[in-house]
């Protein structure tokens, strides 16, 4: 069972538009929001995170925007460039969990054209 | 520091042959995980440890599979015997979950491709 589902599975977007990237899940004991991004040939690195108590936390071009009561939160990439093509992960932490297991969401595959 | 190190970085080998892959975490990490990626089933976790104890391997697909962390340096993936389905890239991820951050650095990953 999936426990964070992610849309959609592969995104083509135009060089300087917007790439939105959603997630969604449903145990409410997630306290923390991370999106990873992978280059082709990497393993995945950290990009941004969020936790619940904001509802928006941008750094650079890269925003996640966090809907708690919708259980919804989601990647915004202003201005795409050809080199944020990858693949980005959402995922989500247990709140006060010292286990610090990420619960990965299926990706999805950003192709940045110029 | 060096970041996590994987090797082999790529392996091929033929069908029912042993296959270990081998993780050095970063240096100070308390947490290991081991992750299983493919074009079908994503990014899979497949077995985690903490100070060199397995939390959870519900994620093994099989008995084939077996993980081991005999120091804090050093942990290995074995595949026994290795099947064609068993081709993905695994990954070796390592975390310090003091004060509450969850971030986990990844290595460059194997590559395995099992003919």
């Amino acid at each position: 069972q999936q426990q964070v589902k992610q849309s959609p599975q592969s995104l083509i977007v135009q060089k300087g538009g917007i790439s939105i990237i959603n997630c969604a899940y449903e145990n409410t004991a997630f306290d923390y929001f991370p999106w990873y991004q992978q280059f082709p040939g990497k393993g995945p690195a950290l990009l941004i995170a969020i936790r619940p108590d904001v509802s928006e936390k941008k750094e650079g071009r890269f925003t996640i925007s966090f809907n708690k009561s919708a259980k919804q939160f989601s990647l915004h990439i202003m201005d795409s460039q050809p080199g944020d093509s990858a693949t980005y992960f959402c995922a989500a932490a247990l709140r006060g969990s010292t286990l610090g297991r990420l619960y990965f969401g299926r990706g999805t595959q950003l192709t940045v054209w110029p | 520091d060096a970041g996590v190190i994987q090797s082999p970085r790529h392996e091929v080998t033929e069908m029912g042959q042993e296959v270990t892959l081998r993780c050095k975490p970063i240096s100070g990490h308390d947490y290991l995980f081991w992750y299983r990626q493919t074009m079908m089933r994503g990014l899979e976790l497949l077995i985690y440890f903490n100070n060199n104890v397995p939390i959870d391997d519900s994620g093994m697909p099989e008995d084939r599979f077996s993980a081991k962390m005999p120091n804090a340096s050093f942990s290995t993936l074995k595949i026994q015997p290795s099947e064609p389905r068993d081709s993905a890239v695994y990954f070796c991820a390592s975390s310090l979950t003091s004060g509450g951050t969850y971030e986990q650095y990844f290595g460059p990953g194997t590559r395995l491709t099992v003919t």
